[in-house]
C-alpha cells in the first residue's frame, strides 16, 4: 500500500518568514496530493491540493509544489502570520478510488512567532 | 449552515463499557468516514461508508463497530474489545470520487 512520510514533525517561523512542509509517497499510481490544515480544537481543513498533471499550483500565499520522479511534494507558505498556527497533514491516493483511499502523513506542528 | 456535527465532543469511558459516537451531517453527502488521531500520527481510516445500508472496513477497524441506516447518520460505537480506544476521533464526509473531505470537529475518548 501507500506510504507517506512527512517532514518535519515541528516547524517554528518567525512572523513573516516562510514555511516549507515536505511529503514523500511510495506508490507510482498515486496522482492526488491534497494539504489539510487543523486548527486546536478543530477538524482538519483542505487549504489546496494538486494532481500530478501539473507541477505547481498556487493559492495567495500557499502553493504546493509536485515532483513526480523524486515522489515528492511540498507545502509552502509565504509571509507567515499567526493565524497559520496549526498542524499541516499532507495525504496521497489515487483520485479515482476514493477518500477511502487517502494516507496520511503524519502531520507538522506549525507555529509562527509573531 | 452546512457541516458535520459530532457528538459528544468530550468522553470518559471505565474499561469494559461501550461507547457511542455521533456523527450527522447535513451536506447531503453519499459517503462517510471515521478516522482515529493520535498525537504524533496522521490520520488512520476506522471505518467507511458510500451508501446507507453498507460500510466497509478501513485500516483500523478492529474494536469498532458502525451503522449507516439513515445518509444523515454515521454512529461509531466503541467496544471494550479496543485495546486503546483512548485517542480523538474524526468523523468526516464527501460525495464519492469527490476527493474533498468535510471534518466534523471531533470527539476525544478518554479510557479511565
Amino acid at each position: 500500500g501507500e506510504n507517506v512520510e512527512q517532514h518535519p514533525s515541528t516547524l517554528s517561523v518567525q512572523e513573516g518568514d516562510s514555511a516549507v512542509i515536505k511529503c514523500t509517497y511510495s506508490d507510482s499510481a498515486s496522482n492526488y496530493f491534497p494539504w489539510y490544515k487543523q486548527e486546536l480544537g478543530k477538524g482538519p481543513q483542505l487549504i489546496i491540493d494538486i494532481r500530478s498533471n501539473v507541477g505547481e499550483k498556487k493559492d495567495q500565499r500557499i502553493a504546493v509544489t509536485l515532483n513526480k520522479t523524486a515522489k515528492h511534494f511540498s507545502l509552502h507558505i509565504t509571509e507567515t502570520q499567526p493565524e497559520d498556527s496549526a498542524v499541516y497533514f499532507c495525504a496521497a491516493s489515487n483520485s479515482g478510488a476514493g477518500s477511502y483511499q487517502l494516507t496520511f502523513g503524519k502531520g507538522t506542528k506549525l507555529s509562527v512567532i509573531p | 449552515d452546512g457541516g458535520i456535527t459530532q457528538s459528544p465532543k468530550y468522553l470518559f469511558r471505565k474499561e469494559g463499557q461501550n461507547v457511542t459516537l455521533s456523527c450527522e451531517q447535513n451536506l447531503n453527502h453519499d459517503a462517510m468516514y471515521w478516522y482515529r488521531q493520535d498525537p504524533g500520527q496522521g490520520l488512520r481510516l476506522i471505518y467507511y461508508s458510500q451508501i446507507v445500508n453498507d460500510f466497509q472496513k478501513g485500516d483500523i477497524a478492529e474494536g469498532y463497530s458502525v451503522s449507516r441506516e439513515k445518509k444523515e447518520s454515521f454512529p461509531l460505537t466503541v467496544t471494550s474489545a479496543q485495546k486503546n480506544p483512548t485517542a480523538f476521533y474524526l468523523c468526516a464526509s464527501d460525495f464519492p470520487g469527490a476527493n474533498v473531505l468535510t471534518f466534523g470537529a471531533g470527539s476525544r475518548l478518554t479510557v479511565l
